[in-house]
C-alpha cells in the first residue's frame, strides 16, 4: 500500500533562518507531488507541484522553493524565513486515474 | 479557470441527525472530478468521497453521500447519523480529468453536538 511521510511534524524557527521540509512517498512510482500551506482556520494554498524528477511548478511567488531530487522525494526550502511563512504545510500525492490527492500528516511551522 | 465556493463558513448538527454541506463550482472542463475532504482537529486531510462528473449516479460512502447536480454545478455533501467524530473542517474540491491541480473551496467547519 502507498504511504506518505512528512517531517518534522513540528518546527519552531527564528526569522532569517533556513528551512527544509521533507516529504517522501512509498509504494508507488512517478507520482505527482504537491506542497500546500494552510493558515489557521483557512483553506489550502497550493505552493508547488511536481510531475517528475527535477520538474517544479511554482504557484505563488515568495521566498520558498521546492526540489525533487528523487522520484518519491519532495523538499520545501527557504534560505531566510519570514514571520509570514508560519503555517501548516501539507504534502500530497496523486494516486490512480481519478486524480484524487492523498495528504501527508503535515508540518506545523512557527517562525518567531 | 475553475472555482469552488462553499457558502457556509460554519454549521452545527446534533448527534445522530443529518446535515448537508453546500458546494458550488464553476469549470469550463467537460470531464472533471469532484471531491469532499475532511480535516479533523488533527489537521490530517482525509478523502471522504469522490464523484466523476460523467457519472449521473450520486456517490455514496457509508453515511456520506452527495447530491451532484451537474447542470446547476452543485455538489453538496450529506452526512447521515452524524457522529462526534465527524466534527471537522470540510473542503469541496475539483480537478479536471487531465489536470494536475486540485481547486479547493474555503471550507466549512462542522461541529457535531452531543
Amino acid at each position: 500500500s502507498q504511504t506518505i511521510h512528512q517531517w518534522p511534524a513540528t518546527l519552531v524557527q527564528p526569522v532569517g533562518s533556513p528551512l527544509s521540509l521533507e516529504c517522501t512517498v512509498e509504494g508507488t512510482s512517478n507520482p505527482n507531488l504537491y506542497w500546500y500551506r494552510q493558515a489557521a482556520g483557512r483553506g489550502l494554498q497550493l505552493l508547488f507541484y511536481s510531475v517528475g524528477i527535477g520538474q517544479i511548478s511554482s504557484e505563488v511567488p515568495q521566498n520558498l522553493s521546492a526540489s525533487r531530487p528523487q522520484d518519491r522525494q519532495f523538499i520545501l526550502s527557504s534560505k531566510k524565513l519570514l514571520l509570514s511563512d508560519s503555517g501548516f504545510y501539507l504534502c500530497a500525492w496523486t494516486f490512480g486515474r481519478h486524480n484524487e490527492q492523498f495528504f501527508g500528516p503535515g508540518t506545523r511551522l512557527t517562525v518567531l | 479557470a475553475q472555482t469552488v465556493t462553499q457558502s457556509q463558513p460554519e454549521m452545527s448538527v446534533q448527534e445522530a441527525e443529518t446535515v448537508t454541506l453546500s458546494c458550488t463550482y464553476d469549470t469550463s472542463e467537460n470531464n472533471y472530478y469532484l471531491f469532499w475532504y475532511k480535516q479533523p482537529p488533527s489537521r490530517q486531510m482525509i478523502l471522504v468521497i469522490r464523484q466523476e462528473a460523467y457519472k449521473q449516479q450520486n456517490a455514496t460512502e457509508n453515511r456520506f453521500s452527495v447530491n451532484f447536480q451537474k447542470a446547476a454545478k452543485s455538489f453538496s455533501l450529506k452526512i447521515s447519523d452524524s457522529q462526534l467524530g465527524d466534527t471537522a473542517m470540510y473542503f469541496c474540491a475539483t480537478i479536471a480529468h487531465s489536470g494536475n491541480k486540485l481547486v479547493f473551496g474555503a471550507g466549512t467547519i462542522l461541529r457535531v453536538k452531543s
